[in-house]
Parts: structure tokens; C-alpha cells; sequence
């Protein structure tokens, strides 16, 4: 399966402010997705990077708060921006496996955000 | 909809054998299990397809049923690294889009 690797592992932040986290796979992968764990919470889906297009977002979450970068097939980019406490939460990138035929998905370690 | 899973928590000895499922109001193309341990990203542990085809974990089986749009995972002979929170995933035929459950505490105990 891919590699995925993210940063920063984590980071604490002041509110109003923004933070770029990083998503590298070591194999070129079609579509990338974002998500959000709240915490002690389930993962919710904040929109899929797609490269050559714009990311597709799900209901809940917008281009202003979630700006999206996917610049080539083995990067992207996930902006939170203009931070409040609510915003903390574990973000992650996922892939689905780009050698198998079954789609299943792979997660990269996550970026553990705290916003004071 | 999320789909919603059962038991919210589980306790269970070692060697002892659990079954978590996930059901969803909404027919489903495929569903993810994952196992996610405290301060660490969910771990992929098996995919089931509409039409029966299945990929995963050798330690663990797993079952969909389309027309319920149900699926349960099993955990036999449990241990003490089967501790986690277990999630399903479910994909209605979206592109790859996973709508996860609440999740399923599992503890094992010596």
C-alpha cells in the first residue's frame, strides 16, 4: 500500500490564525480526501482533492474556512483558517490504495491541532 | 446518514469473541472497518463489496448484507492488541466518499 505521510504532526495555535497542513504519498493517487476527528469523536469527511480541479466539499464545511491545494498527484494541501477553539480536532488525509482494485482506503498519521 | 453502530462498548477477556456491527438507512456499495488506537490514525482492516467480494485482515472476518444494508465484523479469540476503537466506513457508491460510524469501544483484559 501507499505511504502517507503528514505535516505538521502537531501544533498548537492562536485563535484568528491560520495553519497549512501537508499530505505526501509516495505513489500518485487519483483522488485524495480530507477529514476531521473532533475530539473522542467519529471522522467526518471535509471534501475530496482532486488534481487538475477544485476540491468538492461536503455539506458543513467551505472553501473560505478549508482552502484545498492539489497541485500534483501525490501531494495536497488542507488550509484552517482563521482558527477558533472549535477548530481543534485531529485532521487527516486519506488515499485509497493506488495498487489494489478494491478501493480501500488508507490513512495518513494525522496532524493533532489545538487552537487556545 | 451516519451509520450507526453496535455495541457502543464492548469489555471482553482475552481469547473471548465480539461482533461489532453497522447498519446503515442507505444502500451501500462497499464498507470499511478500521481499528483506531488511542492518539494513533484509524488502521485499515477490511473492505466488503457489493457483490461479495472482500479484501483484509487474515485474523479477522467479516460480513455484508446488501439488502439490509448491514455489516458485522468478528473478532475470535480475542487479543489484548484488539483493544481499539472500531469504525465503519461506508461508501454509497460515491466516488471513495466514507460516512464513518459513531464507533465501538472494544477493550480486551488479560
Amino acid at each position: 500500500s501507499a505511504v502517507i505521510s503528514q505535516k505538521p504532526s502537531r501544533d498548537i495555535c492562536q485563535r484568528g490564525t491560520s495553519l497549512t497542513i501537508q499530505c505526501q504519498v509516495d505513489s500518485q493517487v487519483t483522488m485524495m480526501f480530507w477529514y476531521r476527528q473532533q475530539p473522542g469523536q467519529s471522522l467526518t469527511l471535509i471534501a475530496t482533492a482532486n488534481q487538475g480541479s477544485e476540491a468538492t466539499y461536503e455539506s458543513g464545511f467551505v472553501i473560505d474556512k478549508f482552502p484545498i491545494s492539489r497541485p500534483n498527484l501525490t501531494f495536497s494541501t488542507l488550509t484552517v483558517s482563521n482558527m477558533s477553539p472549535e477548530d481543534s480536532s485531529i485532521y487527516l488525509c486519506s488515499v485509497e490504495d493506488p495498487f489494489s482494485s478494491y478501493n480501500e482506503q488508507f490513512f495518513g498519521p494525522g496532524t493533532r491541532l489545538t487552537v487556545l | 446518514q451516519q451509520p450507526v453502530q453496535s455495541p457502543q462498548a464492548v469489555i471482553l477477556r482475552e481469547g473471548e469473541d465480539a461482533v461489532i456491527n453497522c447498519s446503515s438507512s442507505k444502500a451501500l456499495y462497499s464498507v470499511h472497518w478500521y481499528r483506531q488506537k488511542h492518539g494513533e490514525a484509524p488502521v485499515f482492516l477490511m473492505i466488503l463489496l457489493k457483490g461479495g467480494e472482500q479484501k483484509g485482515h487474515e485474523k479477522i472476518s467479516a460480513s455484508f448484507n446488501e439488502k439490509k444494508q448491514q455489516s458485522s465484523l468478528y473478532l475470535t479469540a480475542s487479543q489484548l492488541s484488539y483493544s481499539g476503537t472500531y469504525f465503519c466506513g461506508t461508501d454509497r457508491g460515491s466516488g471513495g466518499k466514507l460516512i464513518f460510524g459513531q464507533g465501538t469501544e472494544l477493550s480486551v483484559k488479560p
